[in-house]
């Protein structure tokens, strides 16, 4: 079964810290991995990453994948109080019919 | 606009009646998928389709039903065999083929009384 391992579950921080959050994976012909933001309802997506070692980069977010060690990292610097929100990692796999596993997400809390 | 649109928002039902949850999407997409959100859970998939009439169980498939018989729609039975359907269902489709990002909708509450 595809595994997606988020850590920490849950973060609180003070505005002006810069966080990083894990994602590792186990799973069968992988693909891509996804971050995604979910405030209220509908997540909203950060990030694809297919190959290793190259940097995604948007504003102050970052991401990087290592397809050897089996996992990503999202990093937030500077930290304001709208970054409050959950952070989801999902990763794609399979040979043909390509399916989308989530991990359980961090809970971010940036406070002023 | 394009996008995904899923109905009702909100969704109130007696235990042992099925519900079905609507999911269209004008994107011109090839696959969707369904998601379970509980608290603390993150997002567990329910079923998902690359294509029309056809589909594949997901990790938690057990007790719902799913039909791709157009490609703008992937509409979801939560049926009386789900043991505790109460919680927050969120559609999502994407490109064929396995990179792409996913767009959701807004979600679906559905509460059992």
């Amino acid at each position: 079964e595809d595994k997606v391992v988020q850590s920490p579950l849950s973060l609180v921080v003070h505005e002006g810290d810069t966080v990083t959050l894990n994602c590792s994976y186990e799973v069968t012909n992988f693909r891509s991995l996804l971050w995604y933001k979910q405030e209220k309802k509908a997540p909203t997506f950060l990030f694809m990453l297919t190959s290793s070692g190259i940097e995604k980069k948007s504003g102050r977010l970052s991401s990087i994948l290592d397809k050897k060690e089996l996992f990503s990292i999202l990093n937030i610097t500077a930290t304001q109080t709208g970054d409050s929100a959950v952070y989801l990692c999902a990763v794609s796999s399979g040979g043909s019919n390509y399916k989308l596993t989530f991990g359980k997400g961090t809970l971010l809390t940036v406070n002023p | 606009d394009g996008g995904i649109t899923q109905s009702p928002k909100y969704l109130f039902r007696k235990e042992g009646q099925n519900v079905t949850l609507s999911c269209e999407q004008n994107l011109n997409h090839d696959a969707m998928y369904w998601y379970r959100q509980d608290p603390g859970q993150g997002l567990r998939l329910i079923y998902y389709s690359q294509i029309v009439n056809d589909f594949q169980k997901g990790d938690i498939a057990e007790g719902y039903s799913v039909s791709r018989e157009k490609k703008e729609s992937f509409p979801l039975t939560v049926t009386s065999a789900q043991k505790n359907p109460t919680a927050f269902y969120l559609c999502a489709s994407r490109r064929q083929g396995p990179y792409g990002e996913l767009f959701f909708g807004e979600g679906s509450r559905l509460t059992v009384l």
